[in-house]
């Protein structure tokens, strides 16, 4: 069964300083995709970023990077240098059929960065 | 204009009332799902639709209904509503190639008293 973890449920961290938010998840599936969603406080669902199960390369956006390793079956976000503007829930998800383009979700990480 | 609006944006409602949720998109997607989202569980997902004569049920369907009026439009019914139907709703669409990402309206809050 498909199943996406994310067991930091809250984080905090002071402006300026590097967070790492963890996403394990769980597919019998060679080809899938993962993808992470920021939450800003005012509500909508942000894509953030797709990854296909065939690329391990680590993708840097800015001070945004994501860290793949199918050896773990992890997913990790980092942001480096967070900013307040960086407070949100951030949500890890699975796609494991292509047919559908179903999404499972994990139950997110709340990430509050303090001036 | 947003790619995906939902409306209305919240609600408030007594237990047994039927209430629409409404969803329309512009991005010209064959795919569109509605999620429900509640504090620590994420989101999960109720119904998708890959055109007008396609309807999926997704993990929780129960206690709801869908219309695909439209390609652009997917509307999420509830028919009788139960306190434990209070949560935020979200209208996504996607492209129908294999895994594209899916682009998610701002949502629509409702509450059930």
């Amino acid at each position: 069964a498909q199943k996406v973890t994310q067991a930091q449920t809250e984080i905090s961290v002071v402006e300026k300083e590097d967070v790492t938010l963890d996403c394990v998840y769980e597919t019998r599936d060679t080809t899938y995709y993962l993808f992470w969603y920021k939450q800003p406080p005012s509500g909508e669902l942000v894509f953030l970023i797709r990854r296909n199960s065939f690329d391990e390369q680590n993708e840097i956006s800015g001070r945004y990077s994501w860290n793949f390793q199918k050896s773990t079956s992890s997913f990790n976000f980092t942001i480096t240098a967070s900013q307040v503007v960086d407070s949100a829930v951030y949500f890890c998800a699975l796609s494991d059929d292509g047919a559908t383009n179903k999404l499972i979700f994990g139950t997110g990480t709340l990430l509050a960065v303090q001036p | 204009d947003a790619d995906v609006t939902q409306t209305p944006r919240n609600r408030i409602t007594k237990t047994g009332k039927r209430i629409m949720l409404e969803c329309s998109q512009t991005k010209g997607h064959d795919r569109m799902y509605w999620y429900r989202q509640d504090p620590g569980l994420g989101l999960r997902l109720i119904y998708y639709s890959f055109d007008v004569k396609d309807i999926n049920k997704g993990e929780i369907s129960d206690g709801y209904s869908v219309s695909r009026q439209a390609q652009a439009k997917f509307s999420l019914s509830l028919e009788s509503a139960i306190p434990n139907q209070t949560a935020l709703y979200f209208c996504a669409t996607s492209d129908a190639s294999f895994n594209q990402p899916q682009h998610f309206g701002d949502g629509t809050r409702l509450s059930i008293l």
